[in-house]
């Protein structure tokens, strides 16, 4: 079954500093991966989706990931941290072997200082 | 654009009673999924459905059940509720279309029940 592993379950970085969100997979057949940003109370948000050909991916807000198979990753990164990126960041996979359904890691808490 | 809506927002319960979340999906939308997040947890996978048929099962208990109707619509029922139920519950849907893997799950902002 797919699983993923985001290390971290906080993390603190400065306002304009880089931001740095990890997460690996565990898939036997080509996963498809993808990153969820929760605000307090609200949904999930999609912030981005790799599934096939480029495995570098840009998504909403200036955040982009990362596939890379030989690390079995899906980094999230941004450049430059801002205050409003303060939230619960997921990171999520599903490889169609186990259903459509989404399994989530266990999410990492992002706090940007100023 | 429209988004998946939830209904109600917030319920408060005590033990031992029902419980009925609603679900509408995002128009055209074909499949339906219901997550359960407990506090500072991630959302574990319950229940999905595609084009009405129950598609795949996840961690759902047995004291609760779901179903999607003609309109799309879908609703989670819970009885006998326990204080452990107390948690956000979310619903998703997605367009799974011609099989299409990888169709990226929409949620709404979720339900909270509170079982006291």
């Amino acid at each position: 079954a797919q699983s993923v592993t985001q290390l971290g379950s906080h993390v603190s970085v400065s306002e304009g500093a880089l931001v740095l969100l990890r997460c690996n997979y565990s898939s036997s057949v080509p996963p498809y991966l993808f990153w969820y940003v929760q605000y307090p109370n609200q949904g999930l948000q999609l912030l981005l989706k790799y599934t096939t050909g480029a495995t570098l991916v840009k998504g909403i807000n200036g955040f982009e990931a990362e596939f890379k198979k030989s690390e079995t990753s899906f980094h999230l990164t941004k450049p430059s941290a801002h205050m409003s990126d303060a939230a619960e960041y997921f990171c999520a996979v599903s490889d169609g072997n186990s259903g459509y359904a989404l399994n989530f890691g266990k999410g990492t808490s992002l706090l940007v200082t100023p | 654009a429209a988004g998946v809506i939830q209904s109600p927002r917030h319920l408060i319960k005590e033990k031992r009673e029902t419980a009925t979340l609603k679900c509408y999906p995002i128009p055209r939308h074909d499949t339906v999924y219901w997550y359960q997040q407990g506090p500072g947890q991630d959302p574990q996978f319950l229940i999905s459905f595609y084009e009405k048929m129950q598609s795949d099962k996840g961690s759902i208990p047995d004291r609760f059940s779901a179903q999607q109707f003609s309109d799309y619509h879908s609703e989670l029922n819970m009885s006998s509720l326990e204080l452990g139920d107390s948690a956000l519950y979310f619903c998703a849907s997605s367009l799974r279309g011609g099989g299409t893997w990888g169709s990226p799950l929409h949620f709404g902002n979720g339900t909270r029940l509170t079982v006291t």
